[in-house]
């Protein structure tokens, strides 16, 4: 069955540190996409990254990094020299292909994170 | 060309009472997916439908829930005699074909409905 861990559920840490959310997934199918997504104190979703299982290569947009390694299941984000708007509850997600054919996502419990300044 | 809306954004209603949340998805999308959000969990997969049709519910508490997607109008979660514990944050998200992962970037602002 399908199951994304994430877990440390809060992290503080003072602005400009670098910090590294953990993401460990389960699935049994081959083809599949992960997800990041970020939820801000005002409530939205905002989409961060989609990999999908064949692409293991780590991607780096601006102070985002994100480290897919397939071999121990997961797909860790780091963020580099934090900043106070990173303050946010971060969401890991799942989604199969291979069973519904549909976008049935499923999400982990999210870390929050607390940038202090 | 518009995101994902949904309203209202809060939603308070008294115990008995019914809520209806609406989703228009982005335009040319026929697929729609709901999720909930209950207080300091993830969300969580509640149905998928296209247009006129329920594909999978299997998220969707058994009594009091429904959804529905007209071939005109927006998607419609309507829950019956709303109790606290259906307090929580209501997400819609739409995609324009099945499959492919296409959903992440399309998801609304979501509706927080309040049961007092």
């Amino acid at each position: 069955a399908q199951k994304v861990t994430q877990a440390q559920t809060e992290i503080s840490v003072v602005e400009k540190e670098d910090v590294t959310l953990d993401c460990v997934y389960e699935t049994r199918d081959t083809t599949y996409y992960l997800f990041w997504y970020k939820q801000p104190p005002s409530g939205e979703l905002v989409f961060l990254i989609r990999r999908n299982s064949f692409d293991e290569q780590n991607e780096i947009s601006g102070r985002y990094s994100w480290n897919f390694q397939k071999s121990t299941s997961s797909f860790n984000f780091t963020i580099t020299a934090s900043q106070v708007v990173d303050s946010a509850v971060y969401f890991c997600a799942l989604s199969e292909l291979g069973k519904t054919s549909y976008d049935k996502v499923i999400f982990g419990p999210g870390t929050s994170l607390s940038v202090i300044p | 060309n518009a995101g994902v809306m949904q309203n209202p954004r809060h939603l308070v209603r008294r115990r008995g009472q019914e809520a209806r949340l609406r989703c228009s998805p982005m335009k040319g999308h026929s697929h729609v997916y709901w999720y909930r959000q209950l207080p300091e969990e993830g969300l969580k997969f509640m149905v998928y439908l296209q247009k006129e049709n329920i594909i999978d519910e299997s998220g969707m508490p058994k009594e009091r829930f429904s959804a529905e997607f007209p071939k005109e109008g927006p998607s419609i979660l309507r829950i019956q005699q709303v109790v606290r514990g259906d307090s929580a944050a209501y997400f819609c998200a739409s995609s324009e074909r099945q499959g492919g992962g296409n959903t992440e970037a399309f998801f609304g602002q979501g509706t927080r409905l309040t049961v007092v």
